[in-house]
């Protein structure tokens, strides 16, 4: 089974600053990792696939990079509804599996 | 627009079985695979299983191999968890969701979520 790794578990960013998540493989999934938002009460949302490409809905702020074992989530400026949990799952493999999630708070 | 309404969530005892529903609605559904994916309170996302587009390949993670069964009706536009032998760590919001493709690589659209407690 692939680990996957997110780091830091939590950050504190103030409105307008920003933010950098980290993702990591325990082993190559090449791109084939996706990015998930979820709000409190709210089901997860496809944020990014591909490792890069943006899902419907998602401002060009939120950009992702990487591959293999390594990946990054920015968010170049933060605004209020982007405060949330990021979650990363990979699907390179069988079982997928998805790091176990950064929390984005308000500074 | 796409949704999924889960249902089905309930509290039963350990050992116990439950059987999940979700009912899709906004998009073609025999054109793509679906999963569960379940979230214990507080908690991470865990992938429980997921089916392809008819249903001849069906896929667990360990954990749920040989307990839980999933399946679906294309004439009903809907997929199904049956869970056996629930155990207190099944505790979860069970969420249905519908994959990128015909099989299954990443979840594009997630429904709510249904609550399920193996409690004694």
């Amino acid at each position: 089974e692939i680990v996957m790794t997110q780091s830091p578990a939590t950050l504190s960013v103030s409105p307008g600053e920003r933010a950098t998540l980290s993702c990591r493989a325990s082993q190559s999934v090449s791109s084939d990792l996706a990015w998930y938002q979820q709000k409190p009460g709210q089901a997860p949302r496809l944020l990014i696939y591909g490792a890069s490409t943006r899902a419907t809905g998602f401002p060009a702020r939120f950009s992702g990079s990487g591959s293999g074992t390594e990946f990054t989530l920015t968010i170049s400026s933060l605004q209020s509804e982007d405060f949330a949990v990021y979650y990363c799952q990979q699907y390179n493999n069988w079982p997928r599996t998805f790091g176990q999630g950064t929390k984005v708070e308000i500074k | 627009e796409v949704q999924l309404v889960e249902s089905g969530g309930n509290v039963v005892r350990p050992g116990g079985s439950l059987r999940l529903s979700c009912a899709a609605s906004g998009f073609t559904f025999d054109d793509f695979g679906m999963s569960w994916v379940r979230q214990a309170p507080g908690k991470g996302l865990e992938w429980v299983s997921t089916i392809n587009w008819n249903g001849d390949i069906t896929t667990y993670a360990d954990s749920m191999k040989g307990r839980f069964t999933i399946s679906r009706d294309n004439a009903k536009n809907s997929l199904y968890l049956q869970m056996n032998s629930l155990r207190a760590e099944d505790t979860a919001f069970y969420h249905c969701a519908k994959c990128s493709s015909t099989s299954c690589y990443y979840f594009r659209y997630w429904g709510q979520g249904t609550l399920v407690t193996v409690s004694s």
